[in-house]
């Protein structure tokens, strides 16, 4: 079985200015996805970025790029040029590869991130 | 185009009592996953369906149960209530397509339960 922990129940940053959210997690699997999803006050769950894990290079998407450390399994979100829209639940998601997973994902618990003017 | 639609958004009940909540998944997929969402937690996997047969199951008792239509919309029902049963229930759909090994889930906006 899997597990994803995240040891930030809160974060804060100051708007403009970057912050990063840590994640670990505990698998044997060898070929795997991790994600980083937002749940916003709305509830609506957004994907923000995804990492395959046979993939070396850090994946980016805009402001947003993670720091994936497959041996360590750390798998960190970086968010620079914070925006008061980023103010958010975020959460770390991991997906085995293929088989039977079927897309089944574990969350961890959450950090709750607030972003200040 | 329609995304990941769910109701009620809202529902109130009494312990003991049976819910029903329902998912309508974003056009063309063909795949529902359900989700616990504890206050102030991560979601927890329920079960998933695919071709109107549960897939896969996660950690909850049988009084979880589901259905999946011709139209792949879905529906989760929860039996004999318990308060611990409150929580924000997310679905979320994909289409399952066997040539990737990625088929990103798409969430709803989630039913909040409330059990008295």
């Amino acid at each position: 079985a899997q597990t994803v922990t995240q040891s930030q129940p809160e974060m804060s940053v100051q708007e403009a200015e970057t912050v990063t959210l840590s994640c670990t997690y505990d698998t044997s699997e060898n070929n795997y996805y991790l994600f980083w999803y937002k749940q916003p006050p709305s509830r609506q769950m957004i994907l923000v970025i995804r990492q395959e894990a046979y993939k070396q290079q850090n994946a980016t998407e805009n402001r947003f790029s993670v720091n994936f450390q497959k041996a360590a399994k750390s798998f960190s979100l970086k968010i620079s040029d914070s925006q008061l829209g980023d103010t958010a639940m975020y959460f770390c998601a991991f997906m085995k590869q293929g088989g039977t997973s079927y897309g089944k994902l574990t969350f961890g618990q959450g950090t709750i991130l607030t972003v200040h003017p | 185009d329609a995304g990941v639609t769910q109701s009620p958004t809202h529902l109130i009940k009494t312990r003991g009592q049976q819910v029903t909540l329902r998912c309508s998944p974003k056009s063309g997929h063909d795949t529902v996953s359900w989700y616990q969402q504890a206050l102030g937690q991560g979601p927890q996997f329920i079960f998933q369906y695919y071709e109107e047969e549960e897939r896969q199951r996660g950690n909850f008792p049988d009084r979880f149960s589901g259905h999946q239509f011709p139209n792949y919309s879905s529906e989760l029902n929860v039996n004999a209530l318990l308060l611990g049963d409150s929580a924000l229930y997310l679905c979320a759909s994909s289409l399952t397509n066997r040539q990737v090994t990625y088929n990103e889930q798409f969430f709803g906006p989630g039913t909040r339960l409330t059990v008295l």
